[in-house]
Parts: structure tokens; sequence; C-alpha cells
């Protein structure tokens, strides 16, 4: 069965400094791996997708992700944080068989000044 | 504007009330899911649906039903809710397939007391 696996419950950086936050996947097959944010109160918000061709992409806000197919890993990043992206962050993968959609269990960021 | 649509945003009511929370989509899409978002469990996914008349259950069904009989509506509901099903739920669009970009709706905070 596929499965997202986020280890990190909750990471804190300062303003400016990089961001990385983890992610893997369990799919038999080429997965769809998307990253979404969610600020307090909000709904879901798609900062980019992967579906083929290159392995790193890139997304809103600064953000990229990289897949990583030996590692089973789409990690995201960005060269530096604003305060401003304090929020929840998402990684899901889609089945292009049985039409599920598996989100892993967040990881909250906090932004320090 | 494209969006998706949910109602109520807020909902208090009691066990074993029948309640429906609504789901609206303006943007033609084909596929159309429920999740539910619990902290440190992330989204889970309740049903989903194929097109019109074509639904099918996710991780976590129990509890619920669903519908599509028109392409844009794909309402939620509860027949005998129980405290357990106390959470924030979320109602996605998507071309097609649950392996495209999926569009979030504002969210459901339901309590069940």
């Amino acid at each position: 069965a596929q499965s997202v696996t986020q280890p990190d419950i909750h990471i804190t950086v300062s303003e400016g400094a990089s961001l990385e936050l983890r992610c893997n996947y369990s799919y038999g097959a080429t997965p769809y791996l998307f990253w979404y944010v969610q600020s307090p109160g909000q709904g879901l918000q798609l900062l980019l997708k992967y579906f083929s061709g290159d392995t790193l992409v890139q997304g809103i806000k600064g953000f990229e992700a990289e897949f990583k197919r030996s590692q089973s890993s789409f990690n995201l990043r960005k060269p530096s944080v604003h305060w401003s992206d304090a929020a929840e962050y998402f990684c899901a993968v889609g089945a292009n068989t049985g039409n599920q959609f598996y989100f892993g269990t967040g990881t909250s960021l906090t932004v320090i000044p | 504007e494209a969006q998706v649509t949910q109602n109520p945003r807020y909902l208090i009511t009691v066990t074993g009330k029948k309640l429906t929370v609504t789901c609206s989509q303006n943007m033609n899409h084909e596929y159309m899911s429920w999740y539910r978002q619990d902290p440190g469990l992330g989204l889970r996914q309740i049903y989903y649906s194929m097109n019109v008349e074509v639904t099918d259950k996710g991780d976590v069904p129990e509890g619920y039903k669903v519908s599509r009989k028109e392409k844009r509506n794909f309402p939620l509901i509860l027949e005998s809710p129980s405290p357990n099903q106390t959470s924030l739920y979320f109602c996605a669009s998507s071309f097609t397939g649950g392996h495209r970009e999926q569009y979030f709706g504002p969210g459901t905070r339901l309590t069940v007391t």
C-alpha cells in the first residue's frame, strides 16, 4: 500500500536561514508527488508537484523539491525562509491506479526573527 | 473565480443527529474527494468520486456516506454522528483522477458532543 512519511513533526528555523523538509514515500510505481502548505486557519494550497521529467521542480513562493527515486524521497527546500512561511507543510502522493490520494502527517514550521 | 466551496464552515451538533456538509466546485472537475484532518494524523481520505454516480471508499469511510448526482456537487453525509467524528473536513476536486493536482475547499470544522 502507498504511504507517505514526514519524519519531522515540528521544525524551527531563523528567518533568512535555509530550510529542508523531509518526505519519504512508499509506492510501487512512479509516484505523483505533491507538497501542500496550510497556513493557520486556512485550506491547503499547492506549492509544487512532480509527475515526471526533471527531478528538481520549482514551485511557488521560492520553494523547490527534488525527487530521488533511489531514496524514495521528495524533500522540500527553500534557500531563505521568510516569517510568512510559518505554516504546516504536507507531502502527498497520488496513485495512478486506484485514484486514492495519501498525505503525510505534516511538518509544522516555526520561523523565529 | 475558480473555487471549491463548503458549507457550513463551522458546525456543532449532538450525537446521532444526521447532518450533511455540502461541497461544490465550479471548475467542471471530474474527480472530487473528502478528507478529514486530525492532529498528528494529517489528512485522511474518506471517500472519492471519479464522476457522476461513481464513488469509492478511501481509507476512513466508516460512519460516512456520499453521493454524486451532479458533477459539481459532492455532499458528505453523517447519518448518526459520533464524538470520534469531531474533526476538520476538507473537500477537494481535480480534473481527473486522484493523481492530479487537487484544489481544496476552506474546510468545515465539525464538533459532535
